[in-house]
């Protein structure tokens, strides 16, 4: 079951903040967050296990609520480099596979 | 040093014919992955190999095959080939395949089908 991303779109202004979110229906082992810039691979940002910590990397964070099965991705003080297509992939319990959400779309304007 | 590399980046082919996708990783990992993107940038995990043994099967067509000579190496050889292979196919590599491994993504190989 893939996970579910919201918003599925977020336009920011430098500077601004945004949050994005990922939610599972399946108990989670962990979380991961990937970044992809058009044309590009996907690139690694971070990856949370459950017990409800955050982890930060530059300006964005993020935090995983393992009652809820959801993570959020924070945004702080945008910059234009964060322009891109963000996606959580999520792990199941005991398992090894990467199930990606649908990605949420980024762009930062000056 | 590119980490994970693939060959060829663009690859157009008419419908019917088969080819083939290399990947390559300098990074020592014991696993690989094959992963689809399709148009509407959806990624999903299509094959994975922890030192040369299959281990992820995804419900991909038989006309889609993975081989892994070594485990630096996982190729992808597509028969027959469909309009709806069409896709961006992205190799990656992890150090063991665990939950927790941070995976390595390669450039992407576009495939068209005409």
């Amino acid at each position: 079951q893939q996970p579910v991303q919201s918003p599925q779109a977020v336009i920011l202004r430098e500077g601004e903040d945004a949050v994005i979110n990922c939610s599972s229906s399946k108990a989670l082992y962990s979380v991961h967050w990937y970044r992809q810039k058009h044309g590009e691979a996907p690139v690694f940002l971070m990856i949370l296990l459950k017990g409800g910590e955050q982890k930060g990397h530059d300006k964005i964070s993020a935090s995983f609520n393992e009652k809820k099965q959801q993570s959020s991705l924070y945004l702080t003080a945008s910059q234009l480099s964060y322009s891109g297509t963000y996606f959580c992939g999520t792990v199941k319990a005991a398992g090894n596979k990467l199930t990606f959400g649908g990605g949420t779309r980024v762009l930062v304007k000056p | 040093d590119t980490a994970v590399s693939q060959t060829p980046k663009y690859l157009v082919t008419q419908m019917g014919n088969d080819k083939s996708i290399k990947c390559e990783q300098n990074l020592g990992h014991d696993t690989m992955y094959w992963y689809k993107q399709d148009s509407k940038k959806f990624l999903k995990i299509m094959f994975s190999y922890n030192n040369k043994e299959l281990i992820i099967n995804e419900t991909v067509p038989n006309r889609f095959s993975p081989k892994s000579p070594d485990k630096a190496h996982l190729n992808l050889h597509i028969n027959s080939l469909e309009l709806g292979d069409s896709a961006v196919y992205f190799c990656a590599s992890s150090s063991v395949g665990l939950s927790t491994d941070t995976q390595y993504f390669g450039p992407g190989t576009r495939l068209t089908v005409l």
